[in-house]
């Protein structure tokens, strides 16, 4: 089993729709959790940044963590052409950056107008 | 700021030759990543470095691989002899003491 777990899609919705992208993990020892965008031919850019479970909002982004089901979810509101992407979830045992970043494979998400 | 910068954006090579990817973080950071992306594996840390010391190359694939950082400006990963397999987006990264790391644009590699 790998450490972290990802529907790689592709995923397709209207605009306006809400998404949901979720990963899940196996090492409990993870403690930091995040969530990036990757546009095509670029690289990741850091969109989310949660420590250990709960909720954290920013605009129409909203990530959350369960640490007792090692399951972590991305939701977007009011998706938009724009947010057209794949969203990698990674994670971390350490604080800082002297631990490595594990990522998912990513979601490729597709917003339709 | 410039952001992470990295060259070349693309290489085409044929197997068995030398590859020379190269980076530059952003000033002032004092950690910096290697990554490798492919389809099938997803993005993998390679090795990273803090201060300019190697930390941890536990994710370079083989000895074919070697990464350097000769100051705080600069950084290259080299594959010597490359293979067909190694073809990859490789996209070095930055960051300054917390889990915030800043990506460069990557640079797509091919091996004929």
């Amino acid at each position: 089993q790998k450490e972290v777990e990802q529907d790689p899609g592709p995923l397709s919705v209207p605009e306006g729709a809400i998404v949901s992208l979720n990963c899940t993990y196996s090492n409990s020892a993870f403690q930091y959790f995040m969530w990036y965008r990757q546009y095509s031919r670029k690289g990741p850019e850091l969109l989310m940044y949660t420590y250990s479970s709960g909720n954290k909002e920013d605009g129409r982004f909203t990530a959350q963590v369960d640490k007792s089901s090692k399951y972590i979810s991305l939701f977007i509101r009011d998706s938009q052409p724009s947010d057209s992407a794949t969203y990698l979830c990674a994670m971390s045992a350490y604080g800082g950056s002297q631990g490595n970043l594990i990522f998912g494979k990513g979601t490729k998400l597709s917003v339709k107008p | 700021d410039a952001g992470v910068i990295q060259s070349p954006r693309h290489e085409v090579t044929e197997m068995g030759q030398e590859v020379t990817l190269r980076c530059k973080p952003i000033s002032g950071h004092d950690y910096l990543f290697w990554y490798r992306q492919t389809m099938m594996r997803g993005l993998e840390l390679l090795i990273y470095f803090n201060n300019n010391v190697p930390i941890d190359d536990s994710g370079m694939p083989e000895d074919r691989f070697s990464a350097k950082m000769p100051n705080a400006s600069f950084s290259t990963l080299k594959i010597q002899p490359s293979e067909p397999r190694d073809s990859a987006v490789y996209f070095c990264a930055s960051s300054f003491r917390k889990n915030e790391q800043f990506f460069g644009p990557g640079t797509r590699l091919t091996v004929l």
